[in-house]
């Protein structure tokens, strides 16, 4: 069974600093996805960034990029220039036919 | 545009009642549908994956009689809390299978209540 672990309950940043956010994941799957949700106090869950195992490049979106690192299954999301509005919790998922995710980051930013 | 429906947003029942809960793909046919559930402060966990036209797979640790699926056309899923008691109380999010940049689409959730 596939597991995905993030190991920060809660993390906090200056707003207009970075903050770096670390998940693992454990499977014996070569082909696979992952995914770094964000879900404000809506309970919307809102897709930031997304990594295909099979690309070595590491994704970016604007501010949101991730370090991917196959061998260690360590996928960790970097927000830069963060904004009041990142504040939220954050899923770190695993995709192979079905979502799975892990246990979530409490990010604050602090004005 | 939304590619999830799901209904209702939000549910207050009293302990003993049943309450069905839908999930519609809006955007194209779904012959699978997943079905999550999230704690307070606490991760989505996968409940089950409903199958158009087949019974549900569920996840281990999640008791089939109390949580009904059924999956019967290819837009339309729902999930039954069968005799409802306070630990049922929960948000509910159902997901549909997604196209391009997302695997997978996610509703708007259902936040269940049971007094």
């Amino acid at each position: 069974a596939q597991t995905v672990t993030q190991s920060q309950p809660e993390m906090s940043v200056q707003e207009a600093e970075t903050v770096t956010l670390s998940c693992t994941y454990d499977t014996s799957e070569s082909d696979y996805y992952l995914f770094w949700y964000k879900q404000p106090p809506s309970r919307q869950m809102i897709l930031v960034i997304r990594q295909e195992a099979y690309k070595q490049q590491n994704a970016t979106e604007n501010r949101f990029s991730v370090n991917f690192q196959k061998a260690a299954k360590s996928f960790s999301l970097k927000i830069s220039d963060s904004q009041l509005g990142d504040a939220a919790m954050y899923f770190c998922a695993y995709y192979n036919n079905d979502m799975r995710f892990g246990a979530g980051t409490r990010l604050t930013v602090k004005p | 545009g939304a590619v999830v429906s799901q209904h209702p947003s939000r549910v207050i029942c009293k302990s003993g009642t049943s309450v069905k809960i839908e999930c519609r793909s809006l955007d194209f046919q779904a012959t699978t549908m997943f079905w999550y559930r999230q704690f307070p402060k606490q991760s989505l966990m996968l409940m089950a994956t409903s199958n158009e036209g087949s019974k549900a797979t569920y996840e281990q640790g999640v008791e089939k009689d109390k949580f009904l699926i059924n999956h019967a056309s290819l837009t339309l899923s729902t999930l039954t809390v069968t005799s409802a008691h306070p630990e049922d109380s929960s948000f509910y999010i159902c997901s549909v299978p997604g196209q391009g940049n997302q695997p997978q689409h996610f509703g708007d959730g259902t936040r269940l209540s049971i007094l």
